[in-house]
């Protein structure tokens, strides 16, 4: 079946400009992650969503940084007003569907933002 | 809040050697772990995961991890490693089952011929 796509996979803004990234998770899915992996680094966590409801955002680095799923399925994550150091790649993960114990989350390709 | 080690960043191998790759964490309380594999230009892909049971834990292509409480290590193991074994491998901790990931900052495999 389809995995977690994810949505440009590479994009390049000028500083200054706003983004917006997308995730589509695997049907059915209820928990979404989204992750921001620095070069050279490990993901972090940045927001989880459980269907619609934003449950964590603790990992936000900036009030630049908003993200939805006003469904319940596709999220988008958006950077207003982006800076140098938002340079890295955006991970989007799902998982969890009701009455599967398993909770392995399925990670997409990511999204590359390059700010310059 | 848990934090999570890999003590190397890069591992050199020969093709049909033996790899260990070592993680380390910290925390406070029960964590769940998992180790996932990253190759160029894809996401993540797990490779096996500890909740509960048997401290030895097998994964998909002849990976294995061993959860060790009292070291509070999760290193990753394969007894003969291929070329296509080449990528990035990332440790991960999580207070829950289906909670956040806190990863360690990876440890690049490369395998020579």
């Amino acid at each position: 079946g389809a995995g977690v796509s994810q949505s440009p996979r590479y994009k390049v803004a000028k500083r200054g400009q706003d983004v917006a990234l997308r995730c589509d998770p695997i049907s059915g899915h209820v928990s979404l992650f989204w992750y921001q992996q620095a070069l050279g680094q490990g993901p972090e966590f940045l927001t989880y969503f459980q269907n619609e409801a934003q449950l964590d955002k603790s990992g936000l680095p900036s009030d630049r940084f908003f993200a939805e799923r006003p469904e319940g399925s596709v999220s988008t994550l958006k950077i207003q007003r982006t800076q140098q150091e938002d340079s890295a790649v955006y991970l989007c993960a799902s998982s969890f569907i009701q009455g599967d114990s398993s909770y392995e989350q399925y990670f997409g390709p990511g999204t590359r933002l390059t700010v310059t | 809040a848990q934090s999570v080690t890999q003590l190397d960043s890069q591992v050199p191998v020969f093709e049909e050697a033996p790899v260990e790759l070592r993680c380390n964490y910290s925390s406070s309380v029960s964590v769940y772990l998992f180790w996932y594999v990253q190759y160029p230009n894809q996401g993540l892909q797990l490779l096996l995961k500890y909740l509960s049971g048997s401290t030895l834990v097998k994964g998909i292509n002849g990976f294995e991890a061993e959860f060790n409480k009292s070291q509070t290590s999760f290193h990753l193991r394969k007894p003969s490693v291929h070329i296509s074994d080449t990528a990035e491998y990332f440790c991960a901790v999580s207070l829950d089952a289906g909670n956040m990931l806190t990863f360690g900052g990876g440890t690049r495999l490369m395998v020579k011929p």
